[in-house]
């Protein structure tokens, strides 16, 4: 099975300062690492994923195996990030395609303060 | 990507009673999903839905309960039945456009669901 875990229910910041939310998984096999974030009044949308490497509205999350981690950061955080981020899994094939289902971890709401 | 509507957004209905939750995508998909969001809670996957066949559900779900159906490649409902004010949560529709390769999921705007 598997599990992830973000620690921080509540994170607060000040605007331009560094951001990071963390996250945490376990599970045996593959794994494929997401980020979702659902902005007020907005519906949950994806911000980014592992397999991509890219750096979307500044944020950035790298895959650590060996911490089973990924972490997202942005150095200088802006007041529209302010939102609910949630980290998900999703369980990949010896082949590479997914399962498909996601695993999400509790969410961390995040709130830049001007 | 894929656009979703999901209804109806929200609703208030009495114990003992049946809501049918609808998810159109506007596009043909691979996999359709339905997941419950209880208050203060994350995310909790309810069922897998296959067009053409019957659901598959994760642990702690059952088809008594949550019955879903999806006659197509755009189309699913989730029917919450024998409500109790312990359904009290949000329902989110997810599609799985492309190839599972393409491994991203794209979200209703989900129902919220009040039971008394």
């Amino acid at each position: 099975a598997q599990r992830v875990t973000q620690p921080e229910k509540l994170l607060s910041v000040f605007k331009g300062a560094p951001v990071e939310l963390k996250c945490n998984y376990s599970y045996s096999g593959s794994p494929e690492l997401f980020w979702y974030v659902q902005y007020s009044r907005q519906r949950l949308q994806l911000l980014l994923r592992h397999i991509s490497r890219e750096s979307i509205k500044g944020f950035t999350a790298d895959l650590n195996k060996g911490e089973t981690s990924f972490h997202l950061k942005k150095p200088f955080a802006q007041e529209e990030d302010s939102a609910m981020y949630y980290c998900a899994l999703s369980a990949l094939r010896a082949g590479g395609t997914s399962y498909g289902k996601l695993t999400f971890g509790q969410g961390t709401i995040l709130t830049v303060h001007p | 990507s894929a656009v979703i509507s999901q209804k109806p957004s929200r609703d208030i209905c009495q114990r003992g009673t049946s809501l049918t939750i609808q998810c159109q995508v506007d596009s043909q998909v691979t996999m359709m999903f339905w997941y419950r969001q209880q208050p203060g809670q994350s995310l909790t996957l309810i069922a897998t839905a296959n067009q053409g066949s019957e659901a598959t559900y994760e642990s702690g779900f059952v088809i008594d309960k949550f019955p879903i159906s999806r006659p197509n490649l755009t189309f699913s409902t989730l029917t919450v039945s024998n409500m109790s004010p312990e359904d009290s949560s949000i329902y989110l529709c997810s599609a799985l456009p492309g190839h599972l390769a393409k491994n991203i999921q794209y979200f209703g705007a989900g129902t919220r669901l009040s039971v008394l």
